[in-house]
C-alpha cells in the first residue's frame, strides 16, 4: 500500500517566517505534487515534480518554491509566509506513465500563518 | 486553459434515493476525467476514472464529450457515501499530463 507521509498535521507560523513542509513517499513514484485545498476552490496545484531535481510550476506558484533532491522526498517552501497562505496543504505522488495514473495523497498539513 | 466546474457545493439526499453530482469541463483536446473522494477523517483517494469504464461502490460516470460533462451517479445512495467529491481533469500526455486540474468539490450528505 502506497504511503505518502507529510511531516506535520498542524503547523502555526508567523508572518515573514520561512516555512518548510516535507513530504515522503515509499513507492518509488516519479511524480510528486503539492496542492493547497481551500473551501469552494477545491485543490489547486502549486508545484509538481516528475523526477529528481525537476520541477514545474502549477497554477498558483507565487510565494512558494520546492525542492526535490531525492526521489522519495518533495519539500514545499514558503519563502516569507503571509496570512493568505493559511490553508490545508496536500502532497501527492503517482507513477509517471503516458496515461495519467492515480495520485496517492497524504493526510495533509493544516498551516496557520499569524 | 483547462477548467473543471462542479456547480453544486452541497447535495443532500435521503438514503435509497438516487444521487447525481455534476461535473463540467473546459478543454479543447481529449481529456482524461477522474472522480476523487474524501471521506471524513480519511485521505483523498481515487474513486473512478473514465477510461476504466467501471462501477466503483455503485457509482458510475460517463464522459459526454458533446456536453463536456462527466457526471457521477448512483441509483441508491447509502449513508457511507457521505463525503466530499472532486472531479478532476488531465488534458495532456507525457510528463506534464500527469498533473490534474480539480473542480471546487461537492459535499454529499446522505440522510437516514
Amino acid at each position: 500500500d502506497v504511503k505518502v507521509t507529510q511531516s506535520s498535521r498542524y503547523l502555526v507560523k508567523r508572518t515573514g517566517e520561512k516555512v518548510f513542509l516535507e513530504c515522503v513517499q515509499d513507492m518509488d513514484h516519479e511524480n510528486m505534487f503539492w496542492y493547497r485545498q481551500d473551501p469552494g476552490l477545491g485543490l489547486r496545484l502549486i508545484y509538481f515534480s516528475y523526477d529528481v531535481k525537476m520541477k514545474e510550476k502549477g497554477d498558483i506558484p507565487e510565494g512558494y518554491s520546492v525542492s526535490r533532491e531525492k526521489k522519495e522526498r518533495f519539500s514545499l517552501i514558503l519563502e516569507s509566509a503571509s496570512t493568505n497562505q493559511t490553508s490545508m496543504y496536500l502532497c501527492a505522488s503517482s507513477l509517471r506513465r503516458i496515461y495519467n495514473q492515480p495520485q496517492h495523497f497524504g493526510d495533509g498539513t493544516r498551516l496557520s500563518i499569524l | 486553459a483547462q477548467r473543471v466546474t462542479q456547480p453544486e457545493k452541497l447535495l443532500s439526499v435521503f438514503k435509497g434515493a438516487p444521487v447525481e453530482l455534476k461535473c463540467n469541463y473546459s478543454y479543447s483536446g481529449s481529456p482524461e476525467l477522474f472522480w476523487y473522494v474524501q471521506y471524513s477523517r480519511q485521505r483523498l483517494q481515487l474513486l473512478l476514472r473514465h477510461i476504466s469504464r467501471e462501477s466503483i461502490k455503485g457509482f458510475t460516470a460517463d464522459l459526454n464529450k458533446g456536453e463536456t460533462s462527466f457526471h457521477l451517479k448512483k441509483p441508491f445512495a447509502q449513508e457511507e457515501d457521505s463525503a466530499m467529491y472532486y472531479c478532476a481533469l488531465s488534458g495532456q500526455r507525457g510528463a506534464a499530463g500527469n498533473k490534474l486540474t480539480f473542480g471546487g468539490g461537492t459535499r454529499v450528505l446522505v440522510k437516514p
